[in-house]
């Protein structure tokens, strides 16, 4: 079975400071990765994915990730976080199908 | 607008009263999923169905059951509820296959249930 680990918990930022999310996935082949967000009291919503080619891959709200094969990492990175950024991040890679394995996600509070 | 609606949004119940949590979605998607999220452990898959009358079990299916009989609606049923059912449940759909534009899970916005 895959797996997707995201080490950190939680992570505090101050607002303007910029952002790192680490996540790391179990996969043999070619791995289908995404990230979503899940802000208080709502649906996860689709940040970014990565198929195939290019491994820095732009998505919505400023955020960027890059694949790293060598380090089986999908990094999720912000330049400047804003304060609206607060929420939870959840990296998930495709087991097969459509089936979505989930890390546990990582918390982030934004500080002014 | 495209999106998936899950009911009722939160509900407080007793441990064994049955329970149903609607799902549907507009967009026409064959793929059907349940999540539930619980702290710590990201968000597990409960049963999927990848189209009209084909289900299947996902990772953690005990103490549910589903059901697909028509392709846009995919109730989850707590035929017993028990305190350990306590958690935040997604629906999602998306089109089947692999590649660009299946696998990408649209979500509902959850269900977070309480039972006593």
């Amino acid at each position: 079975a895959q797996s997707v680990t995201q080490p950190d918990i939680h992570i505090t930022v101050s607002e303007g400071a910029s952002l790192e999310l680490r996540c790391n996935y179990s996969y043999g082949a070619t791995p289908y990765l995404f990230w979503y967000v899940q802000s208080p009291g709502q649906g996860l919503q689709l940040l970014l994915k990565y198929f195939s080619g290019d491994t820095l891959v732009q998505g919505i709200k400023g955020f960027e990730a890059e694949f790293k094969r060598s380090q089986s990492s999908f990094n999720l990175r912000k330049p400047s976080v804003h304060w609206s950024d607060a929420a939870e991040y959840f990296c998930a890679v495709v087991e097969y199908g459509n089936k979505l394995v989930f890390g546990a996600g990582t918390i982030l509070r934004v500080k002014s | 607008e495209a999106q998936v609606t899950q009911n009722p949004r939160y509900l407080i119940t007793v441990t064994g009263k049955k329970l149903t949590v609607t799902c549907s979605q507009n967009m026409n998607h064959e793929y059907m999923s349940w999540y539930r999220q619980d702290p710590g452990l990201g968000l597990r898959q409960i049963y999927y169905s990848m189209n009209v009358e084909v289900t299947d079990k996902g990772d953690v299916p005990e103490g549910y059951k589903v059901s697909r009989k028509e392709k846009r609606n995919f109730p989850l049923i707590l035929e017993s509820p028990s305190p350990n059912q306590t958690s935040l449940y997604f629906c999602a759909s998306s089109f089947a296959g692999q590649g660009t534009g299946a696998n990408v899970l649209t979500f509902g916005a959850g269900s977070r249930l309480t039972v006593l």
